[in-house]
C-alpha cells in the first residue's frame, strides 16, 4: 500500500463524453504525476502538478486537463472522449519533484466505448 | 533522458538469483538508472536508482557497469510474488525541473515454481 487513492477504480464512457479522474496523494505529498498505459505499454507522462501549479506536460493534447487542490489532492480531466483514450491512468505522488520516491496508485482503468 | 533498452521477457526459477539486464549506452554523466516494477493490475513500484555505484536495498541490488553503458538487477532470491514488468529508466536528477519518468515496455520477469 503506497497510501496513493485514485477513484474510480473503473469507468465505462461512450466517445465525445467527458470524464473527471481523482487522485489523492500520500500525506505530505506535494507533487502528483499524471500517466496513462495503454494495454501492453508502459506509462505515458501526461502531466505534473507542483504546489498547484502545472509544472510540465508530456505529448498530450488541450482536452487532457488537470488540477491540483490546496490539499494536493488532484484531479485529471479528459473532453471530447475518443477510443484510443481507453487506458489505465496512473497518478503518483511525491515530495518536492523527487523520482525515486515516486507513489503510485492502483490506477483507474477507463474504457471508452 | 537516455534510451535504455531491454530484452522482452526473461524467467528464472523460484529461489535463484534472477539477474535483469539494461542497456543504456547514450547515457551522461549526470543521468540517474532507476528500476521500478509493476505486478499485474498495479501501479509501477521503485525499487532502486544508481549513479555509478553499486547500490543494494532491502529488495534488489544494482551493478553498474564501470562505463555506464549498462546495469543488471539483481533479485537475489526470486519468488512467485516478484514477476512483474520491470522498467530501467535513465534520467537527469535536478531539482526545479519536473521529475517525470519515460517508461519503455519493460522486461517481463516469470518466476516459475
Amino acid at each position: 500500500e503506497t497510501g496513493v487513492t485514485q477513484s474510480p477504480t473503473h469507468l465505462i464512457k461512450t466517445r465525445g463524453q467527458q470524464v473527471t479522474l481523482r487522485c489523492s496523494s500520500q500525506s505530505g505529498h506535494n507533487t502528483v504525476s499524471w500517466y496513462q498505459q495503454a494495454l501492453g505499454q508502459g506509462p505515458q507522462f501526461i502531466f505534473q502538478y507542483y504546489r498547484e501549479e502545472e509544472n510540465g506536460r508530456g505529448n498530450f493534447p488541450p482536452r487532457f486537463s488537470g488540477l491540483q487542490f490546496p490539499n494536493y489532492s488532484s484531479e485529471l480531466n479528459v473532453n471530447a472522449l475518443e477510443l484510443d483514450d481507453s487506458a489505465l491512468y496512473l497518478c503518483a505522488s511525491s515530495l518536492e519533484l523527487r523520482t525515486d520516491t515516486q507513489y503510485f496508485g492502483p490506477g483507474t482503468r477507463l474504457t471508452v466505448l | 533522458d537516455a534510451k535504455t533498452t531491454q530484452p522482452p521477457s526473461m524467467d528464472c526459477a523460484e529461489g535463484r538469483a534472477a539477474n535483469l539486464p539494461c542497456n543504456h549506452s547514450t547515457i551522461s554523466g549526470n543521468e540517474y538508472v532507476y528500476w521500478y516494477r509493476q505486478i499485474h493490475s498495479q501501479g509501477p513500484q521503485y525499487i532502486i536508482h544508481g549513479l555509478k555505484n553499486n547500490e543494494t536495498n532491502e529488495m534488489a541490488s544494482l551493478i553498474i557497469t564501470e562505463d555506464r553503458k549498462s546495469s543488471t538487477l539483481i533479485l537475489p532470491h526470486a519468488t512467485l510474488r516478484d514477476t512483474a514488468v520491470y522498467y530501467c529508466i535513465v534520467r537527469v536528477a535536478r531539482t526545479g525541473a519536473n521529475s517525470k519518468l519515460t517508461f519503455g515496455k519493460g522486461i517481463t520477469l516469470s518466476v516459475r515454481p
